[in-house]
């Protein structure tokens, strides 16, 4: 198994702002997810994209994936300070388990 | 309406203790998980079971003993209780695809054990 790693650790952006998250792997994978925990709460998934995928839409979240770099970014556009949580990214080789890495923990300011 | 759902939510006890910390999916999900949470909120998979059979067991001391009665209920039984026990538990359900494919997971809200 192996676990993401996401860069930065931590951002503090203003309301309304963009953020942008970005995760790196280090073998090749079967697909990549993102999931967000809220302060004290479980995780939500948040999108799946596959390798054979570049880039996907959900809402007011862009994924994109680059497997010749290994590495995925999250985009958040227009932030709101209901975003604030800690973001994770979980490359998925299939069989093996799921690994959460330390995530990266968003601050979005009012 | 509550997809995947944990009790307790809050559980204090004392070592060497035995507790017990429940979960119930209503997804029609075939495939339980339990993670632990520590202080540095690092997630690390502990159990997975698929179709009430154990598919993934981690290095988790065997004072931890997950019992699916049916494919609805992950239950986590831990004995003889210990100070560095003290974390946020969480079950989590997926669809199983088989080996070829891994789907999202559905988190519970979690269980926060203090061991005193």
């Amino acid at each position: 198994s192996q676990q993401g790693e996401e860069d930065p650790q931590a951002l503090s952006i203003q309301e309304g702002e963009n953020a942008t998250m970005n995760c790196s792997y280090k073998t090749s994978i079967n697909n990549l997810q993102w999931y967000r925990q809220n302060s004290g709460r479980g995780l939500v998934h948040l999108i799946l994209i596959r390798s054979n995928e570049r880039e996907k839409h959900s809402g007011r979240l862009r994924v994109t994936l680059d497997t010749s770099k290994k590495s995925s970014s999250l985009l958040i556009t227009a932030s709101r300070a209901a975003d604030t949580a800690s973001y994770f990214c979980v490359p998925i080789n299939y069989g093996q388990n799921f690994v959460f890495g330390p995530g990266t923990r968003l601050s979005v300011l009012p | 309406d509550t997809a995947v759902s944990q009790t307790p939510k809050y559980l204090v006890t004392q070592m060497g203790n035995d507790k017990s910390i429940k979960c119930e999916q209503n997804l029609g999900h075939d495939t339980m998980y339990w993670y632990k949470q520590d202080s540095k909120k690092f997630l690390k998979i502990m159990f997975s079971y698929n179709n009430k059979e154990l598919i993934i067991n981690e290095t988790v001391p065997n004072r931890f003993s997950p019992k699916s009665p049916d494919k609805a209920h992950l239950n986590l039984h831990i004995n003889s209780l210990e100070l560095g026990d003290s974390a946020v538990y969480f079950c989590a359900s997926s669809l199983y695809s088989g080996r070829d494919s891994y789907n999202e997971q559905f988190f519970g809200p979690g269980t926060r054990l203090t061991v005193l």
